[in-house]
């Protein structure tokens, strides 16, 4: 079964900053996609970035980027200039391409952008 | 489009009740899924559905049903209602083997129970 850990229950940031959100995940199979959403305090779940696990590049959105490290399964958010809307809860998200594409969730980190 | 969208936002139920939670999709998606929130626990599968008229089992599907008769439908329901079952509930569709391999969600249900 795939399992993903979200390590940092909380964490705050200056605005403008940078700051990284880590993730691992725990499975056997050699394709997949893994996710990052956020969840605003309207509760509304938004994709952030998306990165496919046969592509060795890292994803970037904007300010948003990943460092996928296969190997190691890890796959940690940077956000980059750190913006007041930015605050909000970060889930990781796995997903097999194998089976049935269920998407598997981490626990997620609560991010606070402070002025 | 509408996406997906769940019926009601919030509700309170009484020990025992039994409510139906609505979702829909416009998106013609194949898949579609429903998660409870709970604080500090992420988002955990409660059943999902690969099709019309396919559903399976997830992480707790104990207390909860569903059905799939049409592509569009995907309601969750609760028999018996308990303290346990008060959660956030989000459904979420999608539609792997096409550009976007993401799922999109509703805008979730709170739903207490005293």
């Amino acid at each position: 079964a795939q399992t993903v850990t979200q390590s940092q229950p909380e964490m705050s940031v200056q605005e403008a900053e940078t700051v990284t959100l880590s993730c691992t995940y725990d499975t056997s199979e050699s394709n997949y996609y893994l996710f990052w959403y956020k969840q605003p305090p309207s509760r509304q779940m938004i994709l952030v970035i998306r990165q496919e696990a046969y592509k060795q590049q890292n994803a970037t959105e904007n300010r948003f980027s990943v460092n996928f490290q296969k190997a190691a399964k890890s796959f940690s958010l940077k956000i980059s200039d750190s913006q007041l809307g930015d605050t909000a809860m970060y889930f990781c998200a796995f997903m097999a391409t194998s089976g049935t594409y269920k998407y598997i969730f981490g626990t997620g980190t609560r991010l606070k952008v402070l002025a | 489009n509408a996406g997906v969208t769940q019926t009601p936002k919030f509700r309170i139920l009484k020990i025992g009740q039994s409510m139906t939670l609505q979702c829909t999709q416009d998106m013609n998606h194949n898949y579609m899924y429903w998660y409870r929130q709970d604080p500090g626990m992420g988002l955990k599968l409660i059943y999902y559905s690969v099709g019309a008229g396919i559903t399976d089992k997830g992480e707790v599907p104990n207390g909860y049903n569903v059905s799939r008769s049409t592509t569009e439908d995907f309601p969750l329901r609760l028999e018996l209602a308990a303290p346990s079952q008060t959660s956030v509930y989000f459904c979420a569709s999608s539609d792997y083997g096409t550009v976007n391999t993401e799922a999109f969600f509703g805008q979730g249900t709170r739903l207490t129970v005293v």
